[in-house]
Order: C-alpha cells, then sequence, then structure tokens
C-alpha cells in the first residue's frame, strides 16, 4: 500500500515569513494530493490539492508543488498569519480497486505563526 | 450546500459495548469513507462506500463494519469496544470517488471506559 512521510512535525515562524512543508510517497500510481487544515477542535478542511498531470498549483498565499519522479510535493504559505496556526496534512489517493480509492496521510505538521 | 454531518458529536462507552456512528454526506456526493484519528497514529482509513457497497477498507478488525443507505448517508458500528478504539471518527464525503475532493464531518468523539 501506499506510504506517506511528511516533515517537519512541528514548525515555528514569524509571522509574515513563509512555511514551507514537504511530503513524500511510496506508490508511483497515487494521482492525487489534497492538503488539508485541522484547526484545534475542528474537522479537517481542504485548502488545496494538486493532480499528478500539474507541477503547481496555487490559489492566493498557498501553493503546491509536485515532483512526479522524486515522489514528493510540498505545500508553501507565504505571508504568514496567526491564523494559519493549524495542523496541516498530506495525503495521497492510492487506487483500491473496482474503481476505489482512500487517501493515505501524514502525520501532520504542526504550524506556529507567531505575532 | 449544506456540509457534512456526523452524529452523535460525543459518545462515552464501555469496553464490550457496541457503537453506531451515523454520518450524512453533502447532498450529491455518493462516495462516503470513514476515518479514525487518533494522536499516536494520525488519520487512518477505514473503508468507503458507494452506492450501498463497500468498494475499499482499511487495515482495521472485522470488529469495524459499515453500511450506506440509498440516500447515501452513512452507518460505521465498532463492537466489542476496546480502550484503543477511544477516537476521533471523521467521514468524509465526495463526488463519485476517493479520488475527488474529500469534504469532512465535524467528526464523533469516542471515549471508551
Amino acid at each position: 500500500g501506499e506510504n506517506v512521510e511528511q516533515h517537519p512535525s512541528t514548525l515555528s515562524v514569524q509571522e509574515g515569513d513563509s512555511a514551507v512543508i514537504k511530503c513524500t510517497y511510496s506508490d508511483s500510481a497515487s494521482n492525487y494530493f489534497p492538503w488539508y487544515k485541522q484547526e484545534l477542535g475542528k474537522r479537517p478542511q481542504l485548502i488545496i490539492d494538486i493532480r499528478s498531470n500539474v507541477g503547481e498549483k496555487k490559489d492566493q498565499r498557498i501553493a503546491v508543488t509536485l515532483n512526479k519522479t522524486a515522489k514528493h510535493f510540498s505545500l508553501h504559505i507565504t505571508e504568514t498569519q496567526p491564523e494559519d496556526s493549524a495542523v496541516y496534512f498530506c495525503a495521497a489517493s492510492y487506487g483500491g480497486g473496482a474503481g476505489s480509492y482512500q487517501l493515505t496521510f501524514g502525520k501532520g505538521t504542526k504550524l506556529s505563526v507567531i505575532p | 450546500k449544506a456540509g457534512v454531518t456526523q452524529t452523535p458529536r460525543y459518545l462515552i462507552k464501555t469496553r464490550g459495548q457496541q457503537v453506531t456512528l451515523s454520518c450524512s454526506p453533502i447532498s450529491g456526493h455518493r462516495s462516503v469513507s470513514w476515518y479514525q484519528q487518533t494522536p499516536g497514529q494520525g488519520l487512518q482509513f477505514l473503508f468507503e462506500y458507494f452506492s450501498e457497497t463497500q468498494r475499499n477498507k482499511g487495515n482495521f478488525p472485522g470488529r469495524f463494519s459499515g453500511r450506506q443507505f440509498s440516500n447515501s448517508r452513512s452507518e460505521m458500528n465498532v463492537s466489542t469496544l476496546e480502550l484503543g478504539d477511544s477516537a476521533l471518527y471523521l467521514c468524509a464525503s465526495s463526488f463519485q470517488t476517493g479520488n475527488d475532493e474529500q469534504y469532512f464531518g465535524p467528526g464523533t468523539r469516542l471515549t471508551v471506559t
């Protein structure tokens, strides 16, 4: 099955700085890579995703890059704000057969933005 | 559209009991996936349902089961509860498959004593 490694596990940045979270995956057949933000006591919220036919995707202050050859993808947050503080999860979509897919998640990165 | 809803939000059970959790997907979404979230193991896939059929199952014992109804609402059941089953159980709905965007519900916090 798929295995997703996520680094770092914790990240502290000053407000206004950039934050980068990196993930690697093992199954070259994975083709969908979402990122979720989970605030304390809240549900995971989809913030951005990328498919394997795209190398980069941006949405305002966040961007995701994908390197299929190296099997890694990264989340970039620019001009960080205190409200960006949360746990971020990367995931890779792995085919389970019969048209089914499942998400395999990384262990999460706790991002703290210091005002 | 209304988001994914889950009931109940909190449950306290004792070892050996069984529990049923419910998930209502976003209107129009036909795929429902269930995940267990714990501090130690993170988010782990339990199973996925589509058109009332379980299409995929994660690496969990047979005590964990589920079903989906014709209106796409889904339930999961855990029998013979163990202390280690204490977790946040999240469901996520997507349009057709787990390869579509998945949107999570608020979760059910299960505590087993």
